[in-house]
């Protein structure tokens, strides 16, 4: 049981630049969510997939899309990175049907020059 | 939108001590709250949680107070050690989404 998954552990992109960050769970849990975290600052949610196919808006939404296509998996894309991107990026999943708990991975190292 | 913050940025205690962090909330709709831990290049750690119709509960070394009438909680360490060294956040939860504070940092001193 491995819990919750990112890919990659760190990435460097150049501004303009695409790219998908992969977040994996094993615990068939509904709900997954994308974080970001900036230097000193706490964990703003920025979309998040309450089942399979589904997904919302957090607080911080502009400049990133998100898919569910597999209740296991949720992917965060960036189509055209920019500087104020530079961050780390945090999933989590949650089964809140049985309590409120809340799984994070270990976090995607994000800087855009 | 609502959010949730913290009074003190960094709380330097001597190992032994106790630690009190505290948190204030806006969300009148939530009722769920939670503490985590951070260490440095780590994703957020679970510490204690407590829900609205309790105003404190105990677990290992940590002890968390909610006082809904000036919407404000806090995290209790008891004798802290060198391994509680890391950044505390107080999130909140009005349902299916969790609203993160600003973080305290602290620092044990041997």
């Amino acid at each position: 049981n491995a819990g919750v998954t990112q890919t990659p552990k760190f990435r460097v992109l150049k501004t303009g630049q695409s790219m998908t960050l992969l977040c994996a769970q094993d615990m068939n849990h509904e709900y997954m969510y994308w974080y970001r975290q900036d230097p000193g600052m706490g964990l703003r949610l920025i979309h998040y997939s309450v089942g399979e196919g589904t997904t919302a808006k957090g607080e911080v939404p502009d400049g990133y899309n998100v898919s569910r296509l597999k209740k296991q998996n949720f992917l965060l894309g960036l189509e055209s990175a920019a500087p104020s991107q530079t961050s780390v990026y945090f999933c989590a999943s949650s089964a809140l049907a049985s309590g409120r708990v809340w799984f994070f991975g270990p976090g995607t190292r994000l800087t855009v020059l | 939108g609502e959010s949730v913050g913290l009074h003190l940025p960094t709380l330097s205690v001597q190992e032994g001590d106790n630690s009190i962090i505290n948190c204030a909330y806006s969300n009148s709709a939530s009722d769920y709250f939670i503490w985590y831990k951070q260490e440095s290049g780590k994703g957020p750690q679970f510490i204690i949680d407590i829900r609205s119709n309790m105003d404190k509960r105990q677990g290992q070394r940590v002890t968390v107070l909610l006082n809904k009438t000036v919407k404000h909680l806090s995290l209790q360490i008891a004798a802290t050690q060198p391994g509680d060294s890391a950044v505390y956040f107080c999130a909140e939860s009005p349902g299916n989404k969790l609203t993160f504070g600003g973080g305290t940092r602290v620092l044990v001193k041997p």
